[in-house]
């Protein structure tokens, strides 16, 4: 089955506690993409990666780092987590850059909370 | 700076009945539309897309239109049911080198029995 997998669905951690969130897609996507979903905020994109070993910031990259190691993988990392990193974290992939013929499939979503 | 604002934020509605939602956008130079369904600790799912040409797309008793000209969309959902209840999130992509995506808030339905 096609999908986007994410790791930990749900994750409590401690202020300055390293973690990573992985991603893994299996549909040989060019594109991958993390976001954080806020109440009253929306949808706002972290990081995002083009191909292996390209990767860009988005709108709010601060706190976050991510690799693209291999095709089908896109951990996001947090050095030192802090409470306003507490969030709803989604992960998506597409064929190549999202448009109107490329689909962008989000995963399941993974809750994070620092304490 | 490219925004995208949906209305109304919330909505309650009967199971059975219709319903539209709002998306008006700034994004500039625009190159599509898409409308998307996320359930409650689900990810998005897509449910249209329209591009500069386009002025409605259905899926199922989901319809979506676009004015390119005044920049907004809605999208209609006829005859709801209770699995219609999520947020429906507007996302519009900028026609350039790097097809930036600007997300709107969205809005929550509830569609009671």
């Amino acid at each position: 089955e096609a999908q986007v997998t994410q790791n930990p669905r749900y994750l409590i951690t401690v202020t300055g506690k390293k973690l990573t969130v992985t991603c893994s897609q299996n549909m040989n996507h060019e594109y991958m993409s993390w976001y954080r979903q806020d109440p009253g905020l929306g949808l706002r994109q972290i990081y995002y990666s083009m191909n292996v070993e390209v990767t860009d910031k988005g709108d709010v990259p601060e706190g976050y780092k991510v690799s693209r190691k291999e095709k089908r993988n896109f951990p996001l990392i947090l050095e030192s987590p802090s409470p306003n990193q507490t969030s709803l974290y989604f992960c998506a992939s597409s064929l190549s850059w999202p448009s109107s013929y490329n689909e962008q499939f989000f995963g399941p979503g993974t809750r994070l909370t620092v304490l | 700076k490219n925004q995208v604002e949906q209305s109304p934020q919330s909505l309650i509605i009967l199971e059975g009945k219709n319903c539209t939602l709002q998306c008006n956008y700034t994004v500039s130079p625009f190159s599509n539309l898409r409308w998307y369904k996320q359930d409650t600790g689900r990810g998005p799912v897509s449910l249209t897309i329209m591009t500069f040409s386009e002025n409605t797309k259905s899926n199922g008793r989901y319809t979506a239109t676009l004015d390119a000209d005044t920049k907004q969309s809605s999208l209609h959902i006829t005859a709801s049911q209770l699995s219609d209840s999520a947020s429906y999130i507007c996302v519009v992509s900028e026609n350039n080198a790097g097809n930036m995506l600007t997300f709107g808030g969205g809005t929550r339905l509830m569609v009671k029995p």
